[in-house]
């Protein structure tokens, strides 16, 4: 149990563009998600913790306004890189953690890689 | 702000001996710590989690230590074998660190055979 899935896997866009990238949590309900960023060799930076029915909270020197979250329903979040640049190229990552267990683990999705050009 | 190291970026062992990475935390008392296991190109998966008044958790060839007065965590796999080959993050949670997960630089495992 306990699948997170992340879609799409993989991406390419052109610069200006908008890209979305899903996290669904199959088999069990999630009030929290999380997404991070991970460049390569390195560790999980947290961007920004997403909140079923209200507003994300994002990490200090995240553009909220340029990654925008959004969480629908207790299964879904979605992570959107408004007018991405070539800095913006990365592995984002999504996790959730199962509402009303304390000390719930995070489940992790198998990321999304992003390359701008 | 948060800080969460883990010992040396990369660390290379013999098939069948022990491996032991650290997790050092400063700034923080976390009511729990978590380790996962990230293989490339993959997201993290869950291997273990000790509360803050456990001193040591096992599970089959992995254990952790937790000291909160050195403010560091151990994590040992023994009869270490090729496949354990991964990066190990270390992740702290609980009260004082609200309802977000911080994760550790990791470290970069290889089991040679």
């Amino acid at each position: 149990g306990a699948v997170v899935s992340q879609h799409p896997s993989w991406v390419i866009c052109k610069s200006g563009t908008s890209v979305k990238i899903e996290c669904r949590s199959l088999d069990f309900q999630a009030t929290t998600m999380f997404w991070y960023r991970q460049f390569p060799k390195q560790s999980l930076m947290l961007m920004a913790t997403s909140n079923e029915g209200s507003k994300a909270t994002y990490e200090q020197g995240v553009e909220k306004d340029k990654f925008l979250i959004n969480h629908a329903s207790l299964t879904l979040s979605t992570l959107t890189v408004t007018s991405a640049h070539p800095e913006d190229s990365s592995f984002y990552i999504c996790s959730a953690r199962r509402t009303g267990v304390y000390n719930s683990p995070l489940h992790f999705g198998n990321g999304t890689r992003l390359t701008v050009t | 702000s948060q800080k969460i190291e883990q010992n040396s970026e990369a660390l290379n062992i013999q098939e069948g001996k022990t491996a032991t990475l650290t997790c050092n935390y400063t700034n923080y008392s976390p009511a729990y710590l978590q380790w996962y296991r990230q293989d490339p190109g993959r997201g993290p998966v869950f291997l273990l989690l000790i509360r803050e008044n456990e001193k040591e958790k096992r599970k089959e060839r992995l254990k952790v230590t937790f000291d909160t007065t050195l403010k560091q965590s151990l994590f040992h796999i023994t009869a270490s074998q090729p496949a354990d080959s991964a990066t190990y993050l270390c992740a702290l949670d609980g009260p004082n660190t609200g309802n977000q997960f911080y994760f550790g630089t990791g470290t970069s495992l290889t089991v040679i055979p």
